[in-house]
């Protein structure tokens, strides 16, 4: 098993600029979690999922978007990139609640 | 609302304890975690520890919970250089999932 896999590993942005942040698990895991990490202040929850076809908000959905059409993907969605997004992303995913499996991570700079 | 407070500095001398705190202001979290982060890489659970224990040993590390304080801690017996890394506490509150900032741990050999 890949376990929880996330690309790309870095990225730079110019503001106003899209992009996507890819994740997977070959886990066949219904929760799967978009986490941002900015230094001093711990995990923040973005976005997460508890099946294919639903999404729901967390603590700072603000400037982003999620889909889930299918089990394994969960990709998170940037439509106009803020100096305020720069941070480190970390994707998870569980079998229910509770144990979280975390990917790698993605380094973001908005310049 | 739910919050966990952590100190964020640790530093250790190799084959000493250590001891990492975290402190919570909602008691409701089902299951309390504590993951490592090594330097570069994502979150590793390290164990958990259920709500209704108050002790939790696996190996060289045993979690403490009491409740009537709402105090966390994470103790590492015969601390390893290896064991450098940022720890985390974290509770779940319902859909609400709240880590705290990470401990930063130092083992200077």
């Amino acid at each position: 098993n890949a376990g929880v896999t996330q690309t790309p590993k870095f990225r730079i942005l110019k503001i106003g600029q899209s992009m996507t942040l890819q994740c997977a698990q070959d886990m066949n895991h219904n929760y799967m979690y978009w986490y941002r990490q900015d230094p001093g202040m711990g995990l923040k929850l973005i976005y997460y999922s508890v099946g294919a076809g639903i999404t729901d908000k967390g603590e700072v959905p603000n400037g982003y978007n999620v889909s889930r059409s299918t089990t394994e993907d969960f990709p998170l969605r940037l439509e106009l990139a803020a100096p305020s997004q720069t941070s480190v992303y970390f994707c998870a995913s569980s079998y229910s609640e509770g144990e979280q499996y975390f990917g790698p991570g993605t380094r973001l700079t908005v310049l | 609302g739910e919050d966990v407070e952590q100190s964020l500095f640790l530093s250790v001398r190799e084959g000493d304890s250590s001891v990492i705190n975290c402190t919570y202001t909602d008691s409701s979290s089902t299951y309390l975690y504590w993951y490592k982060q090594e330097p570069g890489a994502g979150l590793q659970l390290l164990t958990y520890i259920f709500s209704n224990m108050d002790m939790k040993q696996d190996q060289r590390l045993t979690v403490l919970l009491n409740k009537k304080d709402k105090h966390l801690s994470l103790r590492i017996a015969d601390t390893q250089t290896g064991d450098s890394a940022i720890y985390f506490c974290f509770g779940e509150y319902g859909n609400k999932l709240v880590f705290g900032a990470g401990t930063i741990l130092r083992v200077k050999s």
